[in-house]
């Protein structure tokens, strides 16, 4: 069963710090990995997208790895802010066509920064 | 190049009335994804529609639920008989390509309370 696992459910930490956050997926056929980050009360926003042949994208202060033999990701969110309190999203597509069931949502991990 | 919109952004209804949520996507994206997410929930996939064609509706529930995309005008995401486990937001996205490679843009939500 095609299935993306995200961890940990919620992470607190202090401005300044940084933190990784995982991301477990079994699906099958790969065709890529993406992250969003969904502020409370708003739509997710796209952070990376990285395919098979990608290990690392970076975004600003967001850093995505992908290790597609052991079907693990993460995303490092380095010298945390206030702003980056948000839920994370890890989405993996399976490709092989336009059905829209080929894209797999994580339940997310909630960062709350804290000052 | 205005983001994908969304009205309107709140909606109350009574149980048993009908909910009509629309969605005009990003210019020049042919392809529209809903979404439900409950509180504290991941996002759900509903249905995927492109231009007067519904792509993929596995997501969606068998009664009450219908959506549409027609060729002139906003997608409409219609729940006939809203009961208060309808009660959610509801995302939509868009995007120029299919969703196994493209990247998808949401929306800001439509928050449904039915009382």
């Amino acid at each position: 069963k095609n299935q993306v696992e995200q961890s940990p459910q919620s992470l607190i930490i202090l401005e300044g710090k940084n933190c990784t956050l995982q991301c477990n997926y079994t699906v099958s056929p790969f065709s890529n990995l993406r992250w969003y980050k969904q502020d409370t009360g708003r739509g997710p926003v796209s952070l990376t997208i990285m395919t098979f042949s990608e290990n690392t994208k970076s975004n600003g202060r967001y850093t995505a790895t992908l290790d597609a033999d052991t079907k693990q990701s993460s995303l490092h969110i380095t010298a945390s802010q206030l702003s980056d309190s948000a839920s994370y999203i890890c989405v993996v597509s399976s490709g092989g066509g336009g059905s829209q069931g080929n894209l797999i949502f994580g339940k997310g991990t909630k960062l709350s920064v804290k000052p | 190049n205005a983001g994908v919109m969304q009205n309107p952004r709140h909606l109350v209804r009574r149980r048993g009335q009908e909910a009509r949520l629309r969605c005009s996507p990003m210019k020049g994206h042919s392809h529209v994804y809903w979404y439900r997410q409950l509180p504290e929930e991941g996002l759900k996939f509903m249905v995927y529609l492109q231009k007067e064609n519904i792509i993929d509706e596995s997501g969606m529930p068998k009664e009450r639920f219908s959506a549409e995309f027609p060729k002139e005008g906003p997608s409409i995401l219609r729940i006939q008989q809203v009961v208060r486990g309808d009660s959610a937001a509801y995302f939509c996205a868009s995007s120029q390509d299919i969703p196994s490679t493209d990247t998808q843009y949401f929306g800001p939500g439509t928050r449904l309370t039915v009382l």
